[in-house]
């Protein structure tokens, strides 16, 4: 079946950039996605990217997918303490009717 | 334009009871789904509704939860008798069909079982 895998943790500096991996299993993957949820709150639609393109970019974000290696990242640049919740990577089946979710990688910003 | 919206926000029950959690999806998206991630785990896909048919149920975890979507609008999912490892977040999202299909998620209700 289809696996999504994120590193659980990453801790960066005010205006540094942050970079969150992610590694999907399903070749046949249509779409894939970036969520990210704050606390106590629910989960906000950052970017997505269709599985023939290698690069997208919206404001301080940037996608980067590697399909060969099944590889998706996440890049903000400029971080900001705003930024600092759980992001998830998911991967839409190939009816692109149900997403899968990796665990979320919990990004701190610190001052 | 207003967002998804699930209902109740929190709920605490004891072990037992029921508990029936609402879904109001964006106006005229056909596609409306549940999801739920309970404590430490991965948000794992329920099931999926196109207008008022069940579309894919492949993730409902047991007989105890019954999801219905009268009419095509909003959607219900009833958890009963509820166990203490029904407690999570269940999130409701809705899409239309088109290019990126774009899947929003609501605030998500957080059931605690106790």
């Amino acid at each position: 079946g289809e696996d999504v895998e994120q590193s659980l943790f990453l801790s960066v500096r005010e205006g540094d950039s942050s970079v969150i991996n992610c590694t999907y299993t399903d070749s046949s993957s249509t779409y894939l996605y970036w969520y990210k949820q704050e606390p106590g709150a629910g989960l906000q639609l950052l970017t997505y990217i269709f599985s023939n393109m290698d690069m997208k970019q919206d404001q301080r974000l940037t996608v980067l997918l590697n399909k060969k290696d099944k590889h998706l990242s996440l890049r903000i640049a400029d971080t900001q303490t705003g930024d600092s919740a759980i992001y998830f990577c998911a991967e839409a089946d190939t009816g692109f009717q149900k997403l899968v979710f990796g665990t979320g990688t919990r990004l701190l910003v610190s001052p | 334009e207003a967002g998804v919206t699930q209902f109740p926000s929190h709920s605490v029950i004891e072990k037992g009871q029921t508990v029936t959690l609402r879904c109001d999806p964006i106006s005229g998206h056909d596609n409306l789904y549940w999801y739920r991630r309970v404590m430490g785990k991965e948000i794992k896909f329920l099931l999926h509704f196109v207008k008022e048919s069940k579309q894919d149920e492949s993730g409902m975890p047991n007989n105890r939860f019954l999801a219905e979507r009268t009419g095509g609008t909003y959607s219900t999912l009833k958890v009963q008798p509820a166990e203490l490892e029904d407690s999570g977040v269940y999130f409701c999202a809705s899409s239309q069909p088109g290019r990126g299909n774009t899947i929003y998620f609501g605030e998500g209700s957080w059931l605690t079982v106790v």
